[in-house]
């Protein structure tokens, strides 16, 4: 039981380049979530899916692309990449509302 | 949708004292509130919770109260270890939507 994997753990993007940032749960959680944590800062949610199929925005969706075709797979993209994206992403799962919520390591990404 | 305030943002206690944290939600419909641990460049780790239906919950040193009718609810941490030192978020839940965090409190205890 691996919990939830995310990947790449570090990447360097230029201005204006794309990418997928991977996650996957093996918990057969229903819930799902991405976060942004900015040095010194709380997490601010970017993207949920509360099931296969289902996406909502958080706080923060601009700039950022979801889709949840499988209940353990949850990626992120990042349609066009701008150094204000420079952060940390979490990607969280739990299995209902009200359940413990786990988080990945967490991707550091830097765009230059 | 939701809002979170915790307080304060940094707290500073000698070893072995109290600290405590506030946070405090608009939702009267959230029901589950967690707690988490964030040490410097890790991910949020998860150290209490708890739910609408209690008011209190203990684990060893750590203990949550949860007041729904003032909606805040705080983190109390006895005999403060250097190990304690960390950022902790509290966070707010309505069962079907998003999880909300606070802005974090950085707990630097003192030897």
């Amino acid at each position: 039981n691996a919990g939830v994997t995310q990947t790449p753990k570090f990447q360097v993007l230029k201005t204006g380049q794309s990418m997928t940032l991977q996650c996957a749960q093996d918990m057969n959680h229903e819930y799902m979530s991405w976060y942004r944590q900015d040095p010194g800062m709380g997490l601010r949610l970017i993207h949920y899916s509360v099931g296969a199929g289902i996406t909502d925005q958080g706080e923060v969706p601009n700039g950022y692309n979801v889709s949840r075709s499988t209940t353990e797979d949850f990626p992120l993209r990042l349609l066009s990449a701008a150094p204000s994206q420079t952060s940390v992403y979490f990607c969280a799962s739990r299995l209902q509302g009200d359940q413990p919520q786990h988080f990945g390591d967490g991707t550091r990404l830097s765009i230059l | 949708g939701e809002n979170v305030e915790q307080h304060p943002s940094t707290l500073s206690v000698q070893e072995g004292d109290s600290a405590v944290i506030k946070c405090t939600y608009s939702d009267s419909a959230s029901n589950y509130f967690p707690w988490y641990k964030q040490e410097l460049g890790k991910r949020p780790q998860l150290i209490i919770d708890i739910r609408s239906n209690v008011g209190e919950k203990k684990d060893q040193r750590i203990a949550v109260t949860l007041n729904k009718t003032a909606k805040h609810f705080s983190l109390h941490i006895t005999e403060t270890q250097p190990e304690d030192s960390a950022v902790y978020f509290c966070a707010a839940s309505a069962s079907a939507r998003q999880l909300t965090f606070g802005s974090g409190t950085q707990l630097t205890v003192l030897p």
